[in-house]
Parts: C-alpha cells; structure tokens; sequence
C-alpha cells in the first residue's frame, strides 16, 4: 500500500494570510490525525478526524481547523497565519483511529510564515 | 491536564553501549505507550509499543518497561549502533476500541551515537 501523502510539502507565506494543508491516508484507514512539531514543543496534537467528523481537539486556537471528505482525505486551514505558525505539520492515519491503532506518519508539510 | 514528561533531551552514547530514554505519565487511564524515531528530515516512526497489561516487551535489540504504579515506562536500547541516531518520542494515549484517538507525546530525545 502507498503511505501517508501530504501536500504541499514546503508552504512561505506572510502574516495574515490562510493556507490549507492536504492529507491523503493509507488506503483503509479511516482516523487521520494532524500534529504540530517545532523544535521547542516537539509534536502537538491538533486534531482526529474519523467518518468525516472531528472526534478530539488539542489545544489550539479556532484558527486552526480541519474537515475529513468521504474517501478519508483530510484537509486543515490555519487563518490569519502568525509568525509562531511556522512549523512542520505531520498528518497520520490509523485503520479505525482507536487508540491502541498504528498511526503512520506523512512527510510533513514546512511551513514558513514570514 | 494530560501530559507527558521526556528525559533526557538530549543523550550522547559510545557505539556499542546501551541507552535508556525515560518517561513519565500524568493520566491513570493511560493504557498504550507507543515510541517513535525520527531520523533527521524523515516522518516519525513507530518502533515499539507497550500496553498496559504488559510489564516489558522486546524486539531485538530494543525493549520497553512500564511501571504503571510509578508512571513511568522507559526505552532501552542496547549494543548503539550509528543508526540509531535520531530523535526518540514517547507517548501515551488511553481509551479502547470506540475511543477517540488522542495521543500525547513527549518532548523527544535526541541520540547521538558516538563512533
């Protein structure tokens, strides 16, 4: 099976603007979960998405938002992007998303906010 | 809230000799601790897990221990091989089949085996 596929893989953006990230599972797998990771906080959890509806939320500002489509590709949105924003975002997708399930990871998409 | 502590944040060890990476849990209900690797510029990946109605788990060369009365579960890896180098996180996560998934990780460790 294919892994884990994220686009883009490298975003520059400027303060203010919005950018959506793309996140296609493993064939299969249903849950997708997205993580923040920076050389300070190491890896955050956003958010799980299982059936097209969000089942948890970490910690983060309403900037922050996701949906799930029927074939299981997810996508997230960050508005009015801030400086602190820049990071590597990891998506990963278990079969049922339970929470004993394998994730595996995307390569990550590097986003730059200047 | 929930949350898991990572020590240490860095650890430097001679080819060939062991390395422990230790971590502790906030959440009782934690019932799943998984870690991962992440070699530079590559995506994290799973390379044991435990649960908790195991005490330790080995795969080759690496092993996990929990003590789930103290909190804490640790990563041992013997005989460091150059290609252990990377970024090590821990994590714990709880609930069962209908649960969401919600995964905390720790901060990570980074290992360098020195040659």
């Amino acid at each position: 099976k294919a892994g884990v596929t994220q686009t883009p893989r490298y975003l520059i953006k400027t303060r203010g603007q919005q950018v959506t990230l793309s996140c296609s599972p493993i064939s299969g797998h249903r849950s997708v979960s997205w993580y923040q990771q920076t050389p300070g906080q190491g890896l955050q959890f956003l958010f799980e998405y299982f059936s097209e509806t969000q089942r948890n939320k970490g910690n983060f500002p309403g900037r922050f938002s996701g949906r799930q489509f029927s074939n299981s590709r997810s996508e997230m949105n960050v508005s009015t992007l801030e400086l602190g924003d820049s990071a590597l975002y990891l998506c990963a997708s278990s079969e049922a998303g339970t929470s004993t399930d394998t994730q595996y990871f995307g390569p990550g998409t590097r986003l730059t906010v200047l | 809230g929930e949350n898991v502590e990572q020590h240490p944040s860095t650890l430097s060890v001679q080819e060939g000799d062991s390395a422990v990476i230790k971590c502790t849990y906030s959440d009782s209900a934690s019932n799943y601790f998984p870690w991962y690797k992440q070699e530079l510029g590559k995506r994290p990946q799973l390379i044991i897990d435990i649960r908790s109605n195991v005490g330790e788990k080995k795969d080759q060369r690496i092993a996990v221990t929990l003590n789930k009365t103290a909190k804490h579960f640790s990563l041992h890896i013997t005989e460091t091989q150059p290609e252990d180098s990377a970024v090590y996180f821990c994590a714990a996560s709880k609930g069962k089949y209908s649960s969401a998934s919600k995964i905390i990780f720790g901060s990570g460790t980074r290992l360098s085996i020195r040659p």
